[in-house]
């Protein structure tokens, strides 16, 4: 399968402070890659979807001048978590959609911890 | 009704044993249906992948998908402590509409 790979495997932050979480897919070139966030014994939640080269689409609820999303090239997306609070911990991941099969390979996901 | 109702156990089996993990789903428009395989504090790992009905057989996994009753299975033979994790269904319209709806998951134990 498609390899997606994630930087940093884990933060901890002060609150108040920004926190860039890197997405990156090894081998196939990804146009529309996925943020999602997991709380414990919680199934993901579809934070936003990011194109490449345009602006990313929010799910509703979901603070787009909180939570940053940059997708500039075909194989990095990048989520700024801005002014982080305590209620921001979190596991975040991110995923891949490869075009041919319409299938999401996820990254090994980021836990954020703000203090 | 959620659209996509997953029991999320816990399962506890014996090593050896055959687990059915299954989905009910209430979307009919669903046509891309998966399963994803999550360890504690990782990513999901996607285990199979299945386009409308019928079984998809990989090693010592089985999918099936019986779309006239929004149904959706997957067999685990000669379970391993291994497989022990956490089991997503997730489904999508396919085509424009790849966003996907998981279930919440069951936990598996396998014990040795």
């Amino acid at each position: 399968g498609a390899v997606v790979s994630q930087h940093p495997s884990w933060v901890i932050c002060k609150s108040g402070t920004s926190v860039k979480i890197e997405c990156r897919s090894l081998d196939f070139q990804a146009t529309t890659m996925f943020w999602y966030r997991q709380f414990p014994k919680q199934s993901l939640m579809l934070m936003a979807t990011s194109n490449e080269g345009s602006k990313a689409t929010y799910e509703q609820g979901v603070e787009k001048d909180k939570f940053l999303i940059n997708h500039a090239s075909l194989t990095l997306s990048t989520l700024t978590v801005t002014s982080a609070h305590p209620e921001d911990s979190s596991f975040y991941i991110c995923s891949s959609l490869a075009g041919a099969t319409d299938t999401q390979y996820f990254g090994p996901g980021t836990r954020l911890t703000v203090l | 009704q959620k659209e996509v109702e997953q029991d999320p156990g816990p399962l506890s089996v014996p090593e050896g044993a055959i687990v059915s993990l299954n989905c009910t789903y209430s979307n009919s428009a669903f046509q891309y249906f998966m399963w994803y395989r999550q360890y504690s504090r990782k990513g999901p790992e996607l285990l199979m992948y299945t386009y409308s009905s019928g079984n998809k057989e990989d090693g010592r996994f089985t999918a099936q998908v019986d779309k006239s009753s929004k149904y959706i299975s997957l067999f685990i033979r000669d379970s391993q402590p291994s497989d022990s994790a956490t089991y997503l269904c997730a489904m999508s319209g396919g085509g424009s509409n790849y966003k996907l709806t998981f279930g919440k998951g069951t936990l598996l134990t396998v014990n040795p």
